[in-house]
C-alpha cells in the first residue's frame, strides 16, 4: 500500500518569504499522479497543484512549485513570496494513474505567516 | 470549474438520530465519489469510495451498517450516518472526479460539522 509522509508538523515563514514543505512517498508504481492540496480555517480542500509521475519537468503555479525527485520519491512544496492568506494546512497527496482512484493524504503540515 | 455541493454545512443533532448529508456534482458527472472524515488537527481518513448504480467499497475498519451510502445517480452521493452518537461527531468531507477523466484531480465539497449531543 501507498504512504505519504509529512515529516513537518508545522512550519511558520516570514511574510514576502520563500517556505519549503517536505513530502516523501513510498509505492511500487511507475505512473501516479502527486498533489499539494491546502485546507484554510475555513476546511475547504483546495488544489495548489500536481505533479504526473512520468513528466520529469516540476510543476509550477505562480507562486508555488514543486520538486519533484521520482527516484528519491520525494515532492515538495515551495511557496515563493509569502503571503498572510498562504497560512493553511496544506496535505500532500498520492493518487495511482489506473485502477484505484483513491488518494493517499499525508498528515499534514500547518503553516503559519508572520506579518 | 468544477464544483461539487455539500449540505448541509453544519448539523447538530441528539444522539440516536440518523443524519443524511449529500453531495452533488453541480456541472459534470461522476461515477466515482469520495466519503472522508477528518478529526480536528488531523487529516482526512478515507472512509468509503461510492460508485454510482453499485455498492460503495469501504475502507477497513469502517462500519457499513453505521455510515450508509447511496450513489443513485451520476450527480448524487448521500451518506447516512446511523444513529449516531457523540464519537461520531466528526468533519465529513465528499469528493469527485469527471467521469472518464480519470488524469483529473479530486474536487471536494465544503464538508459537514456533525456534533452529535
Amino acid at each position: 500500500a501507498q504512504t505519504v509522509t509529512q515529516s513537518q508538523p508545522e512550519m511558520s515563514v516570514q511574510e514576502a518569504e520563500t517556505v519549503t514543505l517536505s513530502c516523501t512517498y513510498d509505492t511500487s508504481e511507475s505512473d501516479y499522479y502527486l498533489f499539494w492540496y491546502k485546507q484554510p480555517p475555513s476546511r475547504q480542500m483546495i488544489l495548489v497543484i500536481r505533479q504526473e509521475a512520468y513528466k520529469q519537468q516540476n510543476a509550477t503555479e505562480n507562486r508555488f512549485s514543486v520538486n519533484f525527485q521520482k527516484a528519491a520519491k520525494s515532492f515538495s512544496l515551495k511557496i515563493s513570496d509569502s503571503q498572510l492568506g498562504d497560512a493553511a494546512m496544506y496535505f500532500c497527496a498520492y493518487n495511482s494513474q489506473g485502477g484505484s482512484e483513491k488518494l493517499v493524504f499525508g498528515k499534514g503540515t500547518k503553516l503559519t505567516v508572520n506579518p | 470549474g468544477a464544483v461539487v455541493s455539500q449540505h448541509p454545512s453544519w448539523v447538530i443533532c441528539k444522539s440516536g438520530t440518523s443524519v443524511k448529508i449529500e453531495c452533488r456534482s453541480l456541472d459534470f458527472q461522476a461515477t466515482t465519489m469520495f466519503w472522508y472524515r477528518q478529526f480536528p488537527k488531523q487529516s482526512l481518513m478515507l472512509m468509503a469510495t461510492s460508485n454510482e448504480g453499485s455498492k460503495a467499497t469501504y475502507e477497513q475498519g469502517v462500519e457499513k451498517d453505521k455510515f450508509l451510502i447511496n450513489h443513485a445517480s451520476l450527480t448524487l452521493s448521500t451518506l447516512t450516518v446511523t444513529s449516531a452518537h457523540p464519537e461520531d461527531s466528526s468533519f465529513y468531507i465528499c469528493s469527485a472526479r469527471r467521469q472518464g477523466l480519470s488524469n483529473q484531480p479530486q474536487h471536494f465539497g465544503d464538508g459537514t460539522r456533525l456534533s452529535i449531543l
